[in-house]
């Protein structure tokens, strides 16, 4: 399958907002509401963010949230803080036992 | 505490194959799928495919079947992905990352990565 497709990036300033879209198809962003969110930091391991679209995992600050219209989901990052530099990557389940995730999209805080 | 301990870097000539372990602890192994998850240099994040070490089932993504097999060794909890006739074009990091099993589909533990570089 193809990958999804997400902006190749992002800025904002500190303490603004920013949202990055994640565009899939019928098959997969559009017929399941699973969704999930990476952050990934250069050399590190790739870190969950948001899952089944909304959902925070213990510990992930509430300035992320996550949504979806479509074949669409979007990332925001509410109160952007200098670490919150990084790529973000969303992934959806596509059926048949399988996954896929977009391009990535570099966030920088300016 | 969850640790997904991943083989050291690897280097390759076109052709050849490359098996990386993913040495799990801190959790039920056969509670969670292994997936396999790359980045090539440049790139985004490529799913590979899974294998649910409890009953040895695997599932890859089209692109690598034939090509790729991952398999698991319960005794000591750990999960290797094999990938053959490199090219230079599987350059790239490779990760394991678990999923819950049942209605779970977010990967919420990933291995540190290993380097796999084709060349010749």
């Amino acid at each position: 399958q193809s990958a999804l497709t997400q902006p190749a990036s992002v800025s904002g300033s500190l303490r603004q907002s920013i949202t990055i879209s994640c565009t899939g198809t019928s098959s997969d962003v559009g017929s399941y509401n699973l969704v999930s969110w990476y952050q990934h930091r250069p050399g590190k391991a790739p870190k969950l963010i948001i899952y089944e679209g909304n959902k925070r995992p213990s510990g992930v600050s509430n300035r992320f949230s996550g949504s979806k219209s479509g074949n669409t989901a979007s990332l925001t990052i509410s109160g952007l803080q200098a670490e919150d530099e990084a790529d973000y990557y969303c992934c959806s389940y596509a059926g048949r036992n399988n996954w896929v995730f977009g391009g990535g999209t570099e966030l920088t805080v300016l | 505490q969850v640790q997904l301990v991943q083989s050291g870097a690897e280097v390759q000539k076109p052709g050849a194959s490359v098996k990386v372990s993913c040495k799990t602890s801190g959790y039920t192994f056969t509670d969670f799928y292994t997936h396999w998850v790359r980045q090539a240099p440049g790139q985004g994040l490529e799913w590979i495919g899974w294998i649910n070490p409890n009953s040895g089932d695997t599932n890859y993504e089209q692109k690598f079947q034939g090509r790729v097999t991952m398999t698991r060794d319960t005794s000591i909890t750990a999960a290797y992905m094999e990938l053959k006739w490199l090219t230079s074009e599987d350059t790239a990091v490779y990760y394991c990352a678990r999923v819950k099993g049942g209605n779970n589909y977010h990967f919420d533990y990933w291995g540190q990565g290993t380097l796999v570089t084709i060349s010749s």
